[in-house]
């Protein structure tokens, strides 16, 4: 079964720190391009960040340019997510999520929730 | 880059059909034909239903069925099930990834 686990969301202040992880099975992870994908509470999807298969290119909405980071370990089916100078804006549920091709993301995780709060 | 735009809200009763609009430019929707579409459940991760605007993923009911006209990309579902009301969502390929603002759509 093609799956997809997010795990690292919680509670941070304001300008803190917290790595998402995220775990992939029942697929061969390093033949696909991956993103993550954020919802706020109440609202709809944004797409945050991707990554290539070998990890050379990485792309960021403009909103997390600078403060957030995406990477890959292929040898452990998993992508990551480091965001640094975490705001309250930052607060929602983050997904991961496998691009079958041409930004078609045809499996998602169940979302871990990150609430960026003083 | 600028979200694609969705009606807030459509509404059918069961077993009518229903069309959904998503929005964009020449530079995303109109460019290509990588549209796809999610629906959500209240507290559920989304799931794609359409993608390369017509094309359905095995399991998805052939009720539902996508389009593109120019800048504009559709959804429609048609006999309209109770279990369809959900949030729906379009994207369309760029290189940093773009959605629709989304449509709740309700089962009358």
């Amino acid at each position: 079964e093609v799956q997809l686990v997010e795990s690292g969301g919680g509670w941070v202040q304001p300008g803190g720190s917290l790595r998402l992880s995220c775990a992939a099975s029942g697929f061969t992870f390093s033949t696909y391009w991956m993103s993550w994908v954020r919802q706020a509470p109440g609202k709809g999807l944004e797409w945050v960040a991707n990554i290539n298969q070998d990890g050379s290119e990485k792309n960021f909405v403009d909103s997390v340019k600078g403060r957030f980071t995406i990477s890959r370990d292929d040898a452990k089916n998993s992508l990551y997510l480091q965001m640094n100078s975490l705001r309250v804006e930052d607060t929602a549920t983050y997904y991961c999520a496998r691009d079958r091709a041409w930004s078609t993301f045809d499996t998602w995780g169940q979302g871990t929730k990150v609430t960026v709060s003083s | 880059q600028s979200a694609l735009t969705q009606p807030a809200s459509v509404s059918g009763s069961p077993g009518q059909s229903i069309a959904m609009s998503c929005t964009g430019t020449s530079s995303d929707v109109g460019g290509h034909n990588h549209v796809s579409w999610y629906q959500q459940h209240p507290g559920k991760a989304p799931k794609l239903m359409i993608y390369d605007v017509s094309n359905r993923p095995s399991g998805v009911p052939d009720r539902f069925s996508g389009s593109k006209s120019g800048n504009t990309a559709s959804l429609t579902i048609s006999g309209l099930q109770a279990e369809d009301e959900a949030d729906y969502y379009c994207s369309s390929y760029t290189s940093r990834g773009v959605f629709g603002g989304g449509t709740k759509l309700t089962v009358l």
